[in-house]
């Protein structure tokens, strides 16, 4: 079965610090994957998603940026936080086989301080 | 912007009652989703339901689906505790992206 990691669960970060967050998934080949940000009690804005190897597509633009090293690992970054970067980050993955159905990690809550 | 909009936005009923929630949209979809997300955790996929479907069941969740009035309804029965988290509806416009609304926080009171 498929699973989908992300870590870390919780991230306390100074303004101005890097971040980087990752999120692997298992169990399935050439997914489609995506990033999310949750602010509290809202829906869910999308970030980037990725539909292989090397390939972004940026939704907001932002401070934020993505990346997919591999088939299965995607990786959100920022070189400077902002306080407004603050929020809930979930990664989603998709398989091509079942489009739109997506499948959500855990989450990472991040605090910008 | 967004696409599906939950109504209400808060709900509060005693376990073993029905709850029904309502999603409405703007634009032309190819496929309805709902999603349910507890506290602090991941979304879980709950049902898909196809433009061209109009009712679709799984165990105790039933979804309507009016593409003339542009919405859709998630009826959750004989409801318990455990259901007690918040419900997303999820629209896809044939790009690879899903649009979620705000959601609906549901309460089961014990």
């Amino acid at each position: 079965s498929q699973t989908i990691h992300q870590w870390p669960a919780t991230l306390v970060q100074p303004v101005g610090s890097p971040l980087s967050l990752e999120c692997t998934v298992e169990g399935t080949s050439n997914p489609n994957l995506y990033w999310y940000r949750q602010a509290a009690g809202r829906g869910l804005q999308l970030l980037f998603y990725s539909v292989g190897i090397g390939q972004i597509s940026s939704e907001v633009p932002q401070n934020l940026s993505a990346s997919r090293p591999q088939d299965r690992q995607f990786i959100l970054s920022s070189k400077k936080l902002l306080l407004s970067d603050s929020g809930f980050y979930l990664c989603a993955w998709e398989s091509r086989a079942r489009p739109y159905e997506q499948y959500f990690g855990p989450g990472t809550r991040l605090t910008v301080t | 912007s967004q696409q599906g909009e939950e109504d209400p936005q808060a709900l509060s009923i005693q376990e073993g009652e029905n709850a029904t929630m309502n999603c409405s949209y703007k634009t032309s979809i190819n496929n309805l989703q709902w999603y349910r997300q507890n506290s602090g955790r991941g979304l879980v996929h709950l049902i898909l339901i196809r433009s061209n479907e109009r009712e679709k069941h799984s165990g105790r969740l039933r979804v309507t689906l009016d593409t003339s009035k542009k919405s859709s309804s998630l009826l959750i029965t004989a409801s318990r505790a455990a259901d007690t988290a918040s419900y997303f509806c999820a629209t896809d416009d044939s790009s690879y992206k899903l649009i979620f609304g705000s959601g609906t926080r549901l309460l089961v009171r014990p």
